[in-house]
């Protein structure tokens, strides 16, 4: 079975601020989402990575992809409190649909 | 289009007590799934269909079944439900991207959650 690390656990950060959430792996995968949760909902698709060492914008979120297709990483300029909320990264297995989910980066942006 | 939809949104069973979560999709998607979510250890993957009539065992199978009559539908049954399987659950659908030039992606659709609790 194929594990994701997630990295900070849990962050709070004041309105403005830069941060970085990680998440790591061992294994290989064909394709890495980001997504974000609030309470009392489904997690929301931000990206797909398929592309090793790909780097996606989004606004202010910026997405890289790990060359070696192991590891990604979540970047937020400026953060606002908007941005509040848990950040889920899940990787595909071997370009199927099964997906397999980190523990998540709970972001608490203060205003 | 309303997505992902799931019924109920709350439930607190007794122990022993049976029921079907309910999921459906208006995105013509051909795969569904159904997560648990738990605090610290993210969505793990409870069933999966790749379409209509065809089902398969996900990480943590144990304690419920699956059907799928339709494309659109995919219930989850909890046959004698057990504390253990306090949990929220989410449905999704996903659609395989295909383009010139890129290896072949998938992009899931979550629905909005069924909070169980199990006495």
């Amino acid at each position: 079975t194929q594990l994701l690390e997630q990295s900070p656990q849990f962050l709070s950060i004041q309105e403005g601020e830069n941060l970085t959430v990680y998440c790591n792996s061992s294994s290989v995968f064909s394709s890495l989402q980001w997504y974000r949760q609030e309470p009392g909902e489904g997690p929301v698709l931000l990206v797909t990575v398929v592309t090793g060492g790909e780097v996606k914008k989004l606004k202010r979120l910026t997405f890289q992809f790990g060359d070696a297709r192991k590891d990604s990483s979540l970047h937020i300029t400026a953060a606002q409190p908007g941005d509040t909320g848990l950040y889920l990264c899940a990787g595909a297995e071997d370009y199927g649909q099964n997906f397999v989910f980190g523990p998540g980066t709970r972001l608490s942006v203060l205003p | 289009n309303a997505g992902v939809t799931q019924t109920p949104k709350f439930q607190v069973l007794k122990t022993g007590q049976s029921m079907t979560l309910q999921c459906a999709q208006d995105m013509n998607h051909e795969y569904m799934s159904w997560y648990r979510q738990d605090p610290g250890m993210g969505l793990r993957l409870i069933h999966y269909s790749v379409g209509a009539g065809i089902t398969d065992q996900g990480e943590v199978p144990n304690g419920y079944n699956v059907s799928r009559s339709t494309t659109e539908d995919f219930p989850l049954r909890l046959l004698s439900a057990a504390p253990s399987q306090t949990s929220v659950y989410f449905c999704a659908s996903s659609y395989q991207f295909r383009t010139s030039g890129r290896s072949p992606y998938n992009e899931q659709f979550f629905g909005p959650g069924t909070r169980l609790t199990v006495l």
